[in-house]
Formats: structure tokens, sequence, C-alpha cells
């Protein structure tokens, strides 16, 4: 089963953008990208979702290229409070039209003062 | 409206006992999911549910039952614990049955500690 892959971890300072990118390269035809933020003892909680090119919400940006095996959530001016750990979630294909819902592994983001 | 509710929170299992994890959602969603979080691995699929009355296997099932009760309610049993089942189980739900856009909904979680 193929994996999604993030960086570990992320420093930023406040004010600054961040970008976050999620390697997918066997992601399923039709499914979408998806984006988690988790912050301790808490579940994950949606941000943002995308299926090609870029999407944009009221916190983020998600940015995707046309052969869709990556995808880059960004995060414009962060703050201390968006500390916290994020997660791409995608589907991969397991044969058929079965697929398989994958998180990658995370990647922590910590924003310093 | 509660979301997604979990319980207990927390649980302490000798190895070889068995318990049974439950969830609920009140938010009228067809899909439940069962996941398990351990340090530096991310969250694994264990089962899911794309609706009512059917279950399928995730990525982690092995030593894992369940059971989707209702609409409502889908629980997860442990029928011999072990050691390597301690972790944080999430439950979550989604709106669709299984469709490329699945926007996915957690509860706060149950750590598990197995001795």
């Amino acid at each position: 089963l193929a994996k999604t892959t993030q960086p570990i971890s992320m420093d930023s300072y406040e004010g600054q953008e961040v970008n976050i990118t999620c390697s997918h390269n066997n992601i399923a035809t039709n499914d979408y990208i998806t984006w988690y933020q988790q912050f301790p003892s808490q579940g994950p909680r949606f941000i943002i979702q995308g299926y090609k090119t870029k999407v944009t919400n009221e916190v983020a940006s998600l940015f995707i290229p046309a052969d869709r095996k990556s995808s880059t959530l960004s995060l414009p001016r962060v703050s201390l409070s968006d500390t916290a750990v994020y997660y791409c979630l995608v589907g991969v294909p397991l044969g058929g039209s079965a697929r398989q819902l994958t998180f990658g592994s995370g990647t922590q983001l910590t924003v310093l003062p | 409206n509660a979301g997604v509710t979990q319980t207990p929170k927390f649980q302490v299992l000798k190895t070889g006992q068995s318990m049974t994890l439950q969830c609920a959602q009140d938010m009228n969603h067809n899909s439940m999911y069962w996941y398990r979080q351990d340090p530096g691995m991310g969250l694994r699929l264990i089962y899911y549910s794309a609706s009512e009355g059917t279950t399928d296997k995730g990525e982690v099932p092995n030593g894992y039952n369940v059971s989707r009760l209702n609409k409502r309610e889908f629980s997860l049993r442990l029928e011999s614990a072990a050691p390597s089942q301690t972790s944080v189980y999430f439950c979550a739900s989604s709106p669709t049955s299984g469709g490329s856009q699945e926007t996915q909904y957690f509860g706060p979680g149950t750590r598990l500690l197995v001795l």
C-alpha cells in the first residue's frame, strides 16, 4: 500500500507564511485531498479539501499540481495558536474500484514568538 | 449537537482482558470509522462502516471486531487485549457513503493502556 509522506516537523515565527507538502504518488483517480489539524489530546479537525489546482478558504489555501502526486497546505500569517500537527488524507487504490483512506504521518508545526 | 462522542475517555486493561469502545454521532452521518494513533505513526484505519449494517476492514483490523449497532453507533471490541494495542483510539463519521469527497468529523479519543 503506497504511503503518503510529510515532513516530520517544521518551525516558523508568528506572522510568517507556512507551506507543508504531502507526497501521495499513488492517489486514487477520483479522490480528493483533505488536510486536518490536530491539537494535543483532541481529535483531528478538518481544515481544507481539494481535487486539483488551488482551493482557498478562510484559514488556508491548498495547492495541487496537475499530476496530483503531491499537495501543499499553505497557512498565511501563522500565530502561536496554529501550533499543531497537520495531516493530509488521501484515498489510495486497492484494486478494482476499492480504495483505502490513508493519513500521512503528520507534520508537527511549531510557531515561535 | 454533541457531534461525535466516545466512551470511555481512558481505560487500563490487563493482557487478555476484553472491552468495548463506544462511539456515537448525532449528525445523521452514513459512514463511521475507527482509527488508532500511535506516536510517530499518524492515524491508521482499523475498520469502517459505509452505512448501517455494513462494515469493512481497514489497514490494521487484526485483533479487533466492530458492530454498527444502528446509524448512530459504531463500537469497537478488543476480545483479548495485548500490549501492542496500547494506543489512542479515535472514532470519526462522515456524511457520505464512501464517495470521493470525504470530510470526517472526529471524536475526542479513548486512551487505552494494556499492561
